[in-house]
């Protein structure tokens, strides 16, 4: 059983830098996973930040970027914000299937 | 712009049927593949479904194999979840999300399915 693994919850100061990060419970993510990332504050649906590892969803500002850092995609936010305390996702996908697989999340506090 | 309107959630006891359905506008339907996604309450997001742009070719999560049957119209701009079997651990926020890329990138606001006796 594959798992996507995420940091639980992280912080950041306003106007600061962050990478949140998404592995494999066994194995290396690179872009043949074609890793994508989602924001969701409580009560919305999720928005599409980026998909294909590193391609901006329409709208999303410039300092929303992803990259594979190592063993694991990641997610980087540089200037955060205050609204940019959320909840964020990245989605794997698995060619043995197929099937796409979320990780369990990553809580962002920005203070 | 691209918008997705899920409906068909509701109420329904354990092992009944619910028909959920996704209106898509503002792109070109046919031309890409479609997801459903469920979030239970306060949990995290999991993928449950997903359609080619043809409808020749449908996956699914193994919590949901056999019990739920994704399909599409494309004459209506229309994607559906037809879910039997339903279990409590069903209940959660049903999203259908516009593929793209291996990932998606509209997603639509959910539609409410409760399972409870």
């Amino acid at each position: 059983q594959t798992v996507v693994t995420q940091e639980p919850s992280f912080s950041v100061s306003p106007g600061g830098t962050v990478t949140l990060t998404c592995g494999l419970s066994s194995g290396s993510v690179s872009t043949i996973y074609y890793p994508s990332w989602y924001q969701q504050t409580p009560g919305q649906a999720p928005r599409t930040l980026i998909y294909s590892t590193n391609t901006r969803s329409p709208g999303v500002p410039d300092r929303f970027s992803g990259s594979i850092l190592g063993n694991k995609a990641a997610l980087t936010i540089t200037g955060a914000q205050a609204d940019d305390e959320s909840d964020y996702y990245c989605m794997l996908y698995m060619d043995s299937g197929p099937k796409w697989v979320f990780g369990g999340g990553t809580k962002l506090t920005v203070l | 712009q691209v918008q997705l309107v899920e409906s068909g959630g509701g109420v329904v006891q354990p092992g009944g049927s619910l028909r959920l359905s996704c209106a898509a506008s503002g792109f070109t339907f046919s031309s890409n593949g479609m997801h459903w996604v469920r979030q239970a309450p306060g949990k995290g997001l999991e993928w449950v479904a997903f359609i080619r742009f043809d409808g020749n070719n449908k996956y699914y999560a193994d919590s949901v194999r056999g019990r739920f049957t994704i399909s599409r119209d494309n004459s209506k701009n229309t994607l559906s979840l037809q879910m039997n079997s339903l279990r409590p651990d069903d209940t959660a926020v049903y999203y259908c999300a516009k593929g793209t890329n291996w990932g998606s990138d509209y997603w639509g606001q959910g539609t409410l399915v409760t399972v409870s006796s």
